[in-house]
């Protein structure tokens, strides 16, 4: 079955300290993958993409992430977070052959002072 | 403010009845898709539509149903509402619903079945 995996559900971390969110997807074909995030209280907004080229894309807020095709995995990195990076992260990857964009169950992350 | 808004913001209602929720995309996007967010499922997709036509389903239940006006505004339809429906639904709209579109979405509606 197709599905996109977050290894992590919640994470607790200071600020200045590095974060490393882990997504793996299982698809057949062509995949473009996607880092959503939400604030509390907000609406999913896009933190990166990638379709094609360069596997290591840089997206807003200091965030970046590296498809690794033969790990089948899109991990989200950012190098000192801050308190205002607390939201849920979601990984969400759309194929070829699905057609539709599927998310993982997304990962809590909490930045405290 | 990604553009695409939906409202209501909170809809309470009981078990049995019919509730339609509604989502304007942003201006010149053409494909309109409905997500559910719920504490055991997580984010899922539920139908896709561009132009006025359904493009794409997943996991919508047949006593949902969904639509595309003229003026690309959604409605998202659901009846004989059971407890396990209390959600957050999203709206999200992209350009032309390619699968390399960015989707930007609403602030979503929370639904509440009591």
């Amino acid at each position: 079955a197709q599905s996109v995996s977050q290894h992590n559900h919640h994470v607790i971390l200071s600020e200045a300290a590095s974060l490393e969110l882990g997504c793996n997807y299982s698809y057949g074909g062509t995949v473009n993958l996607f880092w959503y995030v939400q604030y509390p209280g907000q609406h999913l907004q896009l933190l990166l993409k990638y379709f094609s080229g360069d596997p290591l894309v840089k997206g807003i807020k200091g965030f970046e992430a590296e498809f690794i095709k033969s790990k089948f995995s899109f991990n989200l990195r950012k190098p000192s977070v801050q308190w205002s990076d607390t939201a849920e992260y979601f990984c969400a990857v759309i194929s070829d052959s699905w057609g539709k964009l599927q998310f993982g169950a997304g990962t809590q992350v909490v930045v405290t002072p | 403010d990604s553009g695409v808004t939906q409202t209501p913001k909170h809809l309470i209602t009981a078990t049995g009845q019919r509730v339609t929720l509604r989502c304007s995309p942003r201006s010149g996007d053409l494909s309109v898709y409905w997500y559910q967010q719920s504490l055991d499922q997580g984010l899922q997709f539920l139908i896709q539509y561009y132009n006025g036509e359904e493009r794409a389903k997943g996991n919508i239940l047949e006593r949902f149903s969904a639509q595309q006006f003229p003026d690309l505004h959604s409605e998202l339809n659901l009846s004989s509402l059971e407890l396990g429906d209390s959600a957050l639904y999203f709206c999200a709209s992209s350009e032309q619903g390619a699968l390399t579109d960015t989707q930007y979405f609403g602030p979503g509606t929370r639904l509440t079945v009591l």
